[in-house]
């Protein structure tokens, strides 16, 4: 069974331009989660998305910042006019629809963004 | 008050030790609990849920949590320098706009020394 795909892997860009990142959860998984984790910082919650609708996006920062997660295809994290202080790495992470281990997350790769 | 804070690091133990690792949370309602594990560089990794009181065994790993003190641990078993990671502790809270949101602490770093 593949696990949580995120991708890029790594992702340059330069200020003001805009970053994509997308992740497909674990087959049949319908929760996704994004969080970010800043240089020598701990993971911080963004945002929770099931299909076509976000659960709760209280860790998302106000402006620039997106997340989808679309009926058909891999939930996206976007960023507009990028800066510097957005370098991180960017976790998704999914949990099953139902269940006792509904709330159990299990994490991708990761996109590690750097803005030069 | 962090809402998740973990015992300061880097905690080093020889190998074969048992390894000791605590956590202790804020929010009272919260009903999840969980262990990851980090390599430098990679995703964390989960290592063990426990949403009851009490003891939860699953090879060398045991989580142990305490609603009432509101303090979750893991220890390490016969540790092993494949070991060495940055311990991850992770609280879900229990309702409202929170469920499904992790928490995590800060980390511990574990070495394991041969």
């Amino acid at each position: 069974n593949a696990g949580v795909m995120q991708n890029p892997r790594h992702l340059v860009r330069r200020r003001g331009q805009e970053a994509r990142l997308r992740c497909s959860p674990v087959k049949g998984h319908s929760h996704v989660y994004w969080y970010r984790q800043l240089p020598e910082e701990g993971l911080k919650f963004m945002v929770y998305l099931q299909k076509e609708n976000i659960i709760d996006e209280s860790g998302m920062p106000k402006e620039r910042f997106s997340a989808e997660f679309p009926k058909e295809g891999p939930s996206i994290l976007r960023i507009q006019q990028v800066v510097r202080g957005d370098s991180a790495a960017y976790f998704c992470a999914s949990s099953p629809p139902s269940g006792r281990e509904v709330y159990t997350q299990y994490f991708g790769p990761g996109t590690r963004l750097t803005v030069l | 008050q962090k809402e998740v804070e973990q015992n300061s690091g880097p905690l080093s133990v020889p190998e074969g030790a048992i390894a000791s690792l605590n956590c202790t949370y804020s929010d009272r309602v919260s009903q999840s609990f969980f262990w990851y594990r980090q390599y430098s560089g990679k995703s964390p990794e989960l290592i063990m849920s426990i949403y009851s009181n009490g003891d939860k065994e699953d090879g060398r790993f045991t989580a142990q949590l305490n609603k009432a003190s509101q303090y979750v641990s893991l220890l390490i078993r016969d540790s092993q320098p494949s070991d060495s990671a940055t311990y991850l502790c992770a609280v879900m809270s229990a309702g409202g706009t929170s469920y499904g949101k992790l928490t995590f602490g800060q980390g511990t770093i574990l070495t394991v020394h041969p």
